[in-house]
Formats: C-alpha cells, sequence, structure tokens
C-alpha cells in the first residue's frame, strides 16, 4: 500500500531535549516536505527537499534540521525544542513539486 | 513574501445548503490544488488546476481557477454531512504554499 508513515504520532517532551520525527515514504516521490499546522496559519512550510540530498528552507525553517540521504526518508529534528514548537506535525511526498500530495498521519508534538 | 489566504476561515451551513471556499493569492501560481482534511486526520488530495479559467467538476464540488491564475474556489452543492472538514488551496508560485483553510461545519 503506497503511504507516508510518519513516527512518533504522539510525543511529549521538554524544553531542550534534542529530538527527531521520523518520515518514509514507499512511492519513490523525489519531493518530500515538512509543514506545521497551527489553528488559523494553515499549514506553513518547514523544510522540502527536491532529491536525495537536496534540501531548502520553506517559510518556518528556524529551530528545525532535516535531511535526506536516502530518496525515502526525510527526518525532522529538533536540535533544541522550545514551547513554541508545540504544534501538529505533517510530513508529504509527491513524484514532483507541482503533482498530488501525499500526506502522513501527523505527529502531534508538545513541548513543556 | 508569498500568501496564500483563504475566506471565511469558518462556515456553518446546514445541511443541503451550498458552500463556497475562496483562495487568493498575492502572487502568480503556476497550479491550484485543493486538499480535504477530516477532523482529526490528515489532508487528502481532492484535484489539481493548471490552465487559466479551467473549472473542474468532481460530483457535487466545482473548483475554478482564475484567469489571472491568483485565485481559485471551491464550490459545493447540497451539502451533506461527510463534507464536514478544512478545505484547504495549494500552488506553486516561487514556493509551494498552502492556504489558510476553511473550516466546514454542516448541521443535520
Amino acid at each position: 500500500e503506497a503511504q507516508v508513515t510518519q513516527n512518533p504520532r504522539y510525543l511529549i517532551t521538554v524544553t531542550g531535549k534534542k529530538l527527531t520525527v521520523t518520515c518514509s515514504q514507499n512511492m519513490n516521490h523525489e519531493y518530500m516536505s515538512w509543514y506545521r499546522q497551527d489553528p488559523g496559519l494553515g499549514l506553513r512550510q518547514i523544510y522540502y527537499s527536491m532529491n536525495v540530498e537536496v534540501t531548502d528552507k520553506g517559510d518556518v525553517p528556524e529551530g528545525y534540521k532535516v535531511s535526506r540521504k536516502e530518496k525515502r526518508n526525510f527526518p525532522l529534528i529538533l536540535e533544541s525544542p522550545s514551547p513554541n514548537q508545540t504544534s501538529l506535525y505533517f510530513c508529504a511526498s509527491s513524484f514532483r513539486v507541482t503533482t498530488e500530495a501525499f500526506f502522513g498521519q501527523g505527529t502531534r508534538l508538545t513541548v513543556v | 513574501g508569498q500568501q496564500v489566504m483563504q475566506i471565511p476561515q469558518y462556515q456553518h451551513v446546514q445541511e443541503g445548503e451550498d458552500f463556497t471556499t475562496y483562495c487568493n493569492s498575492s502572487t502568480t501560481l503556476s497550479n491550484i490544488q485543493w486538499y480535504k482534511q477530516r477532523p482529526g486526520g490528515h489532508p487528502v488530495f481532492l484535484i489539481q488546476l493548471v490552465k487559466s479559467g479551467e473549472v473542474k467538476k468532481q460530483k457535487r464540488l466545482t473548483f475554478q481557477f482564475g484567469e489571472a491564475k491568483k485565485n481559485s474556489s471551491l464550490h459545493i452543492t447540497a451539502t451533506q454531512t461527510t463534507d464536514v472538514g478544512t478545505y484547504f488551496c495549494a500552488g506553486w508560485g516561487n514556493q509551494f504554499y498552502f492556504g489558510t483553510g476553511t473550516s466546514l461545519t454542516v448541521i443535520p
């Protein structure tokens, strides 16, 4: 089954404790991206990747890192999480940037 | 920076009434996509429009892309409770942007 898998689904952590949210897709998609969703603000892009070893900043990249060492995986790293990073996070992938995006189930992160 | 705004932010309708959400970009878009997110779920792709002035239909849903490729609309005829959710537009300008979303509540 074609899918985008995110883990974990829920995470509560403390300020400053490094964490990684994993994202994996099995559709051989070139384009992958991370979004955060906050009430009234819609989906804001954090980082995106056009292909392996090619990543770029989105709209709200501060406080986040990503890597794309393999085509299927695109982890989101928070080196020192802060409470303002409490949000719902989605990973998405698509064959190209202009084609249909498939979303993961989401990760609800709370930073206390 | 580029912005994609949607109005209204919230809409409550009686089942059977029509519903429209509008998407407006500050810059020209090469394409427009629409997604639906059910409560507690993730966004799911509905459709893509590419041509200026393009209109597409999916059963009770009608999608339109403006002549200037800076705006779009989604119209639902005779809403049903299954239409509940948040509708997002998204498009590629100098970057890929999602709109702010319209949350639709359908009252049975």
